[in-house]
């Protein structure tokens, strides 16, 4: 079982670059969310998708661009990194249809550094 | 604007004892409250979750209680073990932007458990 699979793992970048993040589950799920995480901060919401076709705004959106390419891809663009950008990304999904079917399944994290 | 409110930031406890974590939150939008575990280099993994209608569930060592006039949850680990040790997010959902089936997920800052031999 793949599940939530998260690439690259591991990137550094130089400011003002640009890359995208690429997510993809074998859930069928209807929700995606990416979320970044920093010391001491927990995991930040950046943007979710309740279903293909539809993003909404996280906590912290600014400086990132989502797309989901069809239902089972979320990918997450960085246009113009910056050190601040610097992060551990996860990507997760969840069936979608209720709180009562809450669990959201993380992928493995891609640890980014902008230098 | 933290939304979900968690303590202790660290917690080290005995082996054999109770770990004990607590969140707080204010928004009673919020209606889905689930614990995540994760280990180093790794993504959270759901632990256990309860709803607001419930005071107490149990699974195993793990056991939340709620308190929804104080708009409270803890989170309490029996006999604590070694293999424990990893950080805990409360979280709690509510209903997002984008119509039916759209939830946000929003987690506290995080416990980093260390449970002593």
């Amino acid at each position: 079982n793949a599940g939530v699979t998260q690439t690259p793992k591991f990137q550094v970048l130089k400011t003002g670059q640009s890359m995208t993040l690429q997510c993809a589950q074998d859930m069928n799920h209807n929700s995606m969310y990416w979320y970044r995480q920093d010391p001491g901060m927990g995991l930040r919401l950046i943007y979710y998708s309740a279903s293909e076709g539809t993003t909404d705004k996280g906590e912290v959106p600014n400086g990132y661009n989502v797309s989901r390419l069809n239902k089972r891809e979320f990918s997450l663009r960085l246009e113009s990194a910056a050190p601040s950008q610097t992060s551990v990304y996860f990507c997760a999904s969840r069936p979608g249809q209720g709180p009562s079917n809450t669990e959201a399944f993380f992928g493995q994290g891609t640890r980014l550094t902008v230098v | 604007q933290q939304q979900v409110k968690q303590s202790p930031q660290s917690l080290i406890v005995q082996k054999g004892g109770i770990s004990i974590i607590n969140c707080a939150y204010e928004n009673t939008a919020f209606d889905y409250f689930p614990w995540y575990q994760q280990f180093p280099g790794k993504g959270p993994a759901l632990l256990i979750a309860i709803r607001p209608d419930v005071s107490e569930k149990k699974e195993g060592r793990f056991t939340i209680s709620f308190n929804k006039s104080a708009k409270q949850f803890s989170l309490h680990i029996m006999d604590s073990q070694p293999g424990d040790s990893a950080t805990y997010f409360c979280a709690a959902t509510r209903r997002g932007y984008s119509g039916a089936g759209s939830y946000q997920l929003t987690f506290g800052k995080g416990t980093k458990l260390s449970v002593i031999p």
